[in-house]
């Protein structure tokens, strides 16, 4: 069965500085992961994603993951936070191996971004 | 392309009362999908479709029903609401690429 563990439910940070959002998958099978980012009462929107090509995935307003399976984890980076990033963050891996599309939620990361 | 668009935005109903939730997609997508997302916590499936006449359901269907006449348009309906089903909805629609699209939100109040 598949499952996504968001490490930590808020995360703080100084605008300038680096962000990291942990997620840990478990898959049983080569796993389609996705990062996607929720600004307040909006719809979620699509960083980037990971399905089996390269593992460092570049994704949108300087975002990017390295899929690590040794360590079954898929971070989400950034080098410099901006005040606009402060949203909540979903790891999400997709269910099973078939192309029904059915996607897991984590339980989503808060980021704040000080001044 | 507006993408994917979700009606009403903000719902009141009591206990016993039914509503459809509105979902359509301009996208030609054959994917499109119902979440619940409720305080504090991730989106959960409800119902998914993956074209016109073919539904079905997600972790949490009870209480829901859908249907799928065409391919832009993709309702949830909610018979008896009740407190439990207080919270935002969420339509998505699906490109070849794996892609989702999600609408704006509908927030839902059972009272």
């Amino acid at each position: 069965a598949q499952s996504v563990t968001q490490l930590d439910s808020h995360v703080s940070v100084s605008e300038g500085t680096p962000v990291l959002l942990r997620c840990n998958y478990s898959s049983s099978y080569s796993p389609s992961l996705f990062w996607y980012v929720q600004h307040p009462n909006k719809g979620l929107q699509l960083l980037l994603k990971y399905t089996s090509a390269a593992t460092l995935v570049k994704g949108i307003n300087g975002f990017e993951a390295e899929f690590k399976k040794s360590e079954t984890s898929f971070h989400l980076t950034k080098p410099s936070a901006h005040m606009s990033d402060a949203a909540e963050y979903f790891c999400v891996v997709r269910r099973g191996s078939g192309n029904t599309g059915k996607l897991i939620f984590g339980q989503g990361t808060t980021l704040q971004v000080k001044p | 392309n507006a993408g994917v668009t979700q009606t009403p935005k903000f719902r009141i109903l009591k206990i016993g009362q039914s509503m459809t939730l509105q979902c359509t997609q301009d996208m030609n997508h054959n994917y499109m999908y119902w979440y619940r997302q409720d305080p504090g916590m991730g989106l959960k499936l409800i119902y998914y479709s993956v074209g016109a006449g073919i539904t079905d359901k997600g972790e949490v269907p009870n209480g829901y029903n859908v249907s799928r006449s065409t391919t832009e348009d993709f309702p949830l309906r909610l018979e008896l609401a009740a407190p439990s089903q207080t919270s935002v909805y969420f339509c998505a629609s699906r490109d070849s690429q794996e892609t989702q699209y999600f609408g704006p939100g509908t927030r839902l109040l059972v009272l």
